[in-house]
């Protein structure tokens, strides 16, 4: 079974340019997450799908970042304009509730580097 | 107040032998959930084990055990005959409810060194 899709691998822009990531969940996977994770630190949650409904976007920095997940499958995240502050990893994660309930055992893809110089 | 602490930056354990990396939370949700997770260089961030707030033996699964404590709220992960392969960063997490749903918190992960 395939897991948790991520291109790009590495992007690297110039700031105030605009980079997309897109993730292609393992298939099955109704939630779907977006993480960001800085140098030395652990994930931080981005934003959360279930299905095709944004249920968490509260750590999503709405300014310059935005996220779609149309058909419920796979998903993009944009963000424009890039700052310097903006090169980290973006992870992408997605697991399967039913209901609302199971452990919400996440899986991970490879992840994207950013650098934004 | 940190929902998850993982006060050990880095760790180091000779080859074979145990090893035992320290987690633990905080949260006022009954059903909540543990995980680790390990990141090699590569980047992928790789499940290991589960447990459930609720579960009464502690988890394991294969070299991997977690010392579940629930009146101390710690959450350690052990584990057994250490290979080299086990050198990476180790992500304790917890999963508990919130007005979205469920929300998983990361700690700052424990970078593991095995030597040969």
């Amino acid at each position: 079974e395939a897991g948790v899709v991520q291109s790009p691998r590495y992007k690297i822009i110039e700031k105030k340019q605009p980079v997309a990531f897109w993730c292609n969940p393992i298939s099955g996977h109704n939630t779907l997450y977006w993480y960001l994770q800085n140098l030395g630190q652990g994930p931080e949650l981005l934003i959360r799908y279930e299905n095709e409904e944004a249920v968490d976007d509260s750590q999503l920095p709405k300014d310059r970042f935005s996220a779609e997940r149309l058909k419920g499958v796979d998903s993009t995240l944009k963000i424009q304009p890039a700052e310097l502050g903006d090169s980290a990893v973006y992870l992408c994660a997605s697991s399967f509730l039913a209901g609302g309930m199971g452990t919400d055992t996440q899986y991970f893809g490879p992840g994207t580097r950013l650098t934004v110089l | 107040a940190q929902k998850i602490t993982q006060t050990q930056p880095g760790m180091f354990v000779q080859e074979k032998e145990a090893v035992t990396l320290d987690c633990t939370y905080d949260t006022s949700d009954p059903s909540y959930g543990l995980f680790w997770y390990k990141q090699p260089s590569s980047g992928e961030m790789i499940f290991l084990i589960y447990q459930g707030s609720y579960d009464q033996q502690n988890a394991t699964e294969g070299r991997y055990s977690l010392n579940f404590q629930k009146a101390r709220k710690s959450a350690n992960l052990v584990i057994s005959a250490s290979q080299l392969g086990d050198s990476a960063m180790y992500f304790c997490a917890m999963r508990e409810r919130n007005t979205g749903g469920f929300k998983t918190i990361f700690g700052a992960g424990t970078r593991l060194f095995v030597k040969a």
